[in-house]
């Protein structure tokens, strides 16, 4: 079964450095969305694309944080500098159609942790 | 203002028994509520859709009620077992938008 990669894993970084994650989606999907979860919270939209486009990215931090899928196709989510209150998991997920057309399922990949020092 | 609430204490079961988690919203107009299960350490996944005009939807042991009078939707699993035991989140898709809004989650325990 398809899924959506992430890479990498898991990230430890030290306060005002720079860090980049990134997301291949499920093939033929066109919408892309990085979300942040902090433990013990639901995940938060950061960013989501349809096909190259951002749809919406009216939470995404943008002093600090871009992101791009220049293709369409695979994404990067950047932090630069990283502050001590981005910790948390970022999960990418995927999904054939924007949300209320009929096909939301959305489909998670399996998070970076980021940690910052 | 808009918020999404689920249960944030843990809920404990006895297996075999059926599980009942909730989500309330207040000032969303929903298009679709999904429910979605997290494991530590590792993305949702997606099981259940449900929309503003359905009342109830049943996969296998699942089952998702929607009133939108009451602005709650319900969860059950019946005959719930300990692989069962993870974090329930719902999402709601306000009508006219594009973007889920996630609850909190809720952790389920079932006991053997």
């Amino acid at each position: 079964e398809a899924e959506v990669a992430q890479s990498p894993r898991y990230k430890i970084t030290e306060k005002s450095q720079a860090v980049a994650f990134w997301c291949d989606p499920i093939s033929g999907h066109a919408t892309l969305y990085w979300y942040r979860q902090i433990l013990g919270q639901g995940p938060e939209l950061l960013v989501q694309f349809q096909d190259e486009s951002v749809v919406d990215d009216s939470q995404l931090p943008k002093d600090r944080f871009s992101a791009e899928r220049l293709k369409g196709v695979d994404s990067t989510l950047k932090i630069q500098p990283a502050e001590l209150g981005d910790s948390a998991m970022y999960l990418c997920a995927s999904s054939l159609e924007l949300a209320g057309a009929g096909a939301d399922t959305q489909y998670f990949g399996p998070g970076t942790r980021l940690t910052v020092l | 203002s808009q918020k999404i609430e689920q249960n944030s204490e843990a809920l404990n079961i006895q297996e075999g028994k059926t599980a009942t988690l909730t989500c309330n919203y207040t000032n969303y107009s929903p298009a679709y509520l999904q429910w979605y299960r997290q494991d530590p350490g590792r993305g949702p996944v997606f099981l259940l859709l449900i929309r503003e005009n359905e009342k109830e939807k049943r996969k296998e042991r699942l089952k998702v009620t929607f009133d939108t009078t009451l602005k709650q939707s319900l969860f059950h699993i019946t005959a719930s077992q300990p692989a069962d035991s993870a974090t329930y989140l719902c999402a709601l898709l306000p009508s006219g938008t594009y973007k889920y809004i996630f609850g909190t989650g809720t952790r389920l325990k079932v006991l053997a």
